[in-house]
């Protein structure tokens, strides 16, 4: 099955900086990548995703990269806020596979 | 439209006991999932279902069961709770088999003592 691992599992950046987080997945076939921010005591909500068939996807401040003959996809986020201080995840399917398989989760702290 | 409901938001049980958690769509999504999710780590999937009828295992079944008689409802339900079923556990929904967003709940945190 797939396995989809993310780094890194702790991030603290200062106000304004960027921040970049990595997923590799396993599964040629995955050709679908979402990115779910999870604030604290709330449920995963979908802030960006990309299909295998575009490299790159942006909105605003936001940003994924794709590699498909890495097999990696990251996160890019720009001019970080407080409020951007949250646990993100990174998950990868295919079409078909009935469930997505999910990263461990970074951390995003950004400090005032 | 109200997305993902789940309840409770909070439980203690105790050793022994059992439960069920609530999870309720109105989407009209036919693929709905349970996971659960340990302090610090990703989400594990427990059982997901493509459809009514039709309920399958994931990653971390033991010690769980599930049913889905309707597309709206899919309860998960935990027989003789142990201490290592403390956890918060998400229900989540989709409108596509893979391949597509999924709309989660907003969790509920059992505690088992």
């Amino acid at each position: 099955g797939e396995n989809v691992e993310q780094h890194p599992s702790t991030l603290s950046v200062q106000e304004g900086d960027s921040a970049v987080i990595k997923c590799t997945y396993s599964d040629s076939a995955s050709n679908y990548f979402p990115w779910y921010k999870q604030e604290l005591g709330k449920g995963p909500q979908l802030i960006i995703d990309i299909r295998s068939n575009v490299g790159e996807k942006k909105d605003q401040r936001i940003a994924v990269t794709l590699n498909k003959t890495a097999k990696h996809f990251s996160l890019h986020i720009t001019e970080t806020q407080p409020e951007d201080s949250a646990v993100y995840f990174c998950a990868a399917s295919r079409t078909n596979a009935g469930k997505s398989t999910f990263g461990d989760g970074t951390t995003l702290t950004v400090k005032p | 439209n109200a997305g993902v409901t789940q309840t409770p938001k909070f439980r203690i049980l105790k050793i022994g006991q059992s439960m069920t958690l609530q999870c309720t769509q109105d989407m009209n999504h036919n693929y709905m999932y349970w996971y659960r999710q340990d302090p610090g780590m990703g989400l594990k999937l427990i059982y997901y279902s493509v459809g009514a009828g039709i309920t399958d295992k994931g990653e971390v079944p033991n010690g769980y069961n599930v049913s889905r008689s309707t597309t709206e409802d899919f309860p998960l339900r935990l027989e003789l709770a142990a201490p290592s079923q403390t956890s918060v556990y998400f229900c989540a929904s989709t409108q596509k088999e893979g391949a597509t967003e999924a709309f989660f709940g907003q969790g509920t945190r059992l505690t088992v003592v």
